[in-house]
């Protein structure tokens, strides 16, 4: 069985810090993405990451996939408010896509 | 315009009952899914369909009927429910079932068993 863990589960922070959260599995992906969820609505993919040692930037936000293609992490610079949401990574199996444990942010103001 | 939309945004029922969720997406889609979210925020697949074929069932009881009657819809009937279905269902459709094809998620459907 396929299983994405990540870490931290649960994380709140001040605005202006800086946060990494880590998506991390014994198993191979062919592609890793990363999704934010907000309450009551459905996931949002930020970023597809395909090969590894791939780093994607999205303004403040930055994506790295392992050399391995196993793990990924998502780094947040000078997380706002607006950040705070669910995040969670989702790795492409056969047919599918499996879903990360996920990562409650929050970001104080 | 929404992308993919699911109905109703709430259910409350009582067990043993039988309900039905639906889901269409209008944006040209080859394959649409359902997933469920527990209370810890676990997105776990259910089905997969391409072109309305069933791809993917992954070990859902058989209370559940997904059904699929082009490839813009895709539906859930449950049958019987019982306490343990309470969740947030999810549809998402993605362009096919290329490694690369991001998944759009409507904004979930709320069960409640009682």
């Amino acid at each position: 069985t396929q299983l994405l863990e990540q870490s931290p589960q649960f994380l709140s922070i001040q605005e202006g810090e800086n946060l990494t959260v880590y998506c991390n599995s014994s198993s191979v992906f062919s592609s890793l993405q990363w999704y934010r969820q907000e309450p009551g609505e459905g996931p949002v993919l930020l970023v597809t990451v395909v090969t590894g040692g791939e780093v994607k930037k999205l303004k403040r936000l930055t994506f790295q996939f392992g050399d391995a293609r196993k793990d990924s992490s998502l780094h947040i610079t000078a997380a706002q408010p607006g950040d705070t949401g669910l995040y969670l990574c989702a790795g492409r199996g056969t047919y599918k896509y499996i879903f990360g444990t996920g990562t409650r942010l929050k970001v104080l103001a | 315009d929404t992308a993919v939309s699911q109905t109703p945004k709430y259910l409350v029922t009582q067990m043993g009952n039988d309900k039905s969720i639906k889901c269409e997406q209008n944006l040209g889609h080859d394959t649409m899914y359902w997933y469920k979210q527990d209370s810890k925020k676990f997105l776990k697949i259910m089905f997969s369909y391409n072109n309305k074929e069933l791809i993917i069932n992954e070990t859902v009881p058989n209370r559940f009927s997904p059904k699929s009657p082009d490839k813009a819809h895709l539906n859930l009937h449950i049958n019987s429910l019982e306490l343990g279905d309470s969740a947030v269902y999810f549809c998402a459709s993605s362009q096919d079932l290329g490694s690369g094809s991001p998944l759009h998620f409507g904004n979930g459907t709320r069960l409640t068993v009682t």
